[in-house]
């Protein structure tokens, strides 16, 4: 069964200064690996995916992740947080082997304080 | 813009009183995902259809039906809410399957509280 996994429930770093949110993932078959950010009270928003290729993926507002096959990590990092990205951090995984559904990771919060 | 919405964003319905969750898209996307979230935890998977195939989540209540009555509409039926209901309930959309390297797209979704 796949599973995902969201080592820190929260990450506080000051606006300015580079942020990374911590993935890692079990699988049977090639990865699929998914970021979504949630703002609150709404629903999860997508950020990037890595399906195969470059193992560095960027995405949407200055976002990117790292694939990293032999520690089967999927970070997201940013250079230069700003406030406005304190938000949930959702990492999921799906994977080619069959019909695998999206799992979840339980999220990390992430406070960029000014 | 293309989009998912849900209606109604705010939902409070008395313990056992049915209540029906909907949502719509614009994106014509093959597969439409009922999710299930508590207290800022992991979207739970209820149930997904792909075109009109229904596949329904193991452990998801019977108390939880959905109808798909055609590619942009797809509605949530919760027979007898009871308190340990009450969640953000969420609509997403994919083009194609998840196992297929899609990815999906999110509504706002309705908050439901029974009382």
């Amino acid at each position: 069964a796949q599973s995902v996994a969201q080592p820190e429930d929260q990450v506080n770093v000051a606006e300015g200064n580079p942020l990374t949110v911590k993935c890692t993932y079990s699988v049977s078959g090639n990865p699929y690996l998914f970021w979504y950010v949630q703002y609150p009270n709404r629903g999860l928003q997508f950020l990037l995916k890595y399906i195969t290729g470059d193992n560095l993926v960027k995405g949407s507002y200055g976002f990117e992740a790292e694939f990293n096959k032999s520690q089967t990590s999927f970070h997201l990092k940013k250079p230069s947080a700003l406030v406005s990205d304190s938000a949930l951090y959702f990492c999921a995984v799906s994977s080619d082997s069959g019909n695998t559904p999206l799992v979840f990771g339980k999220g990390t919060r992430l406070s960029v304080i000014a | 813009d293309a989009m998912v919405i849900q209606n109604p964003r705010y939902q409070v319905t008395q313990f056992g009183k049915p209540v029906t969750l909907s949502c719509s898209q614009t994106l014509n996307h093959n597969v439409m995902y009922w999710y299930q979230q508590k207290s800022s935890q992991a979207p739970k998977l209820l149930f997904h259809y792909y075109d009109k195939d229904f596949n329904n989540e193991a452990d998801t209540p019977d108390n939880f039906q959905s109808r798909r009555p055609n590619t942009s509409f797809c509605f949530l039926d919760i027979r007898s809410p009871g308190l340990g209901d009450a969640a953000m309930y969420l609509c997403a959309t994919s083009r194609d399957l998840s196992g297929r390297a899609y990815e999906q797209y999110f509504g706002p979704g309705t908050r439901l509280t029974v009382t």
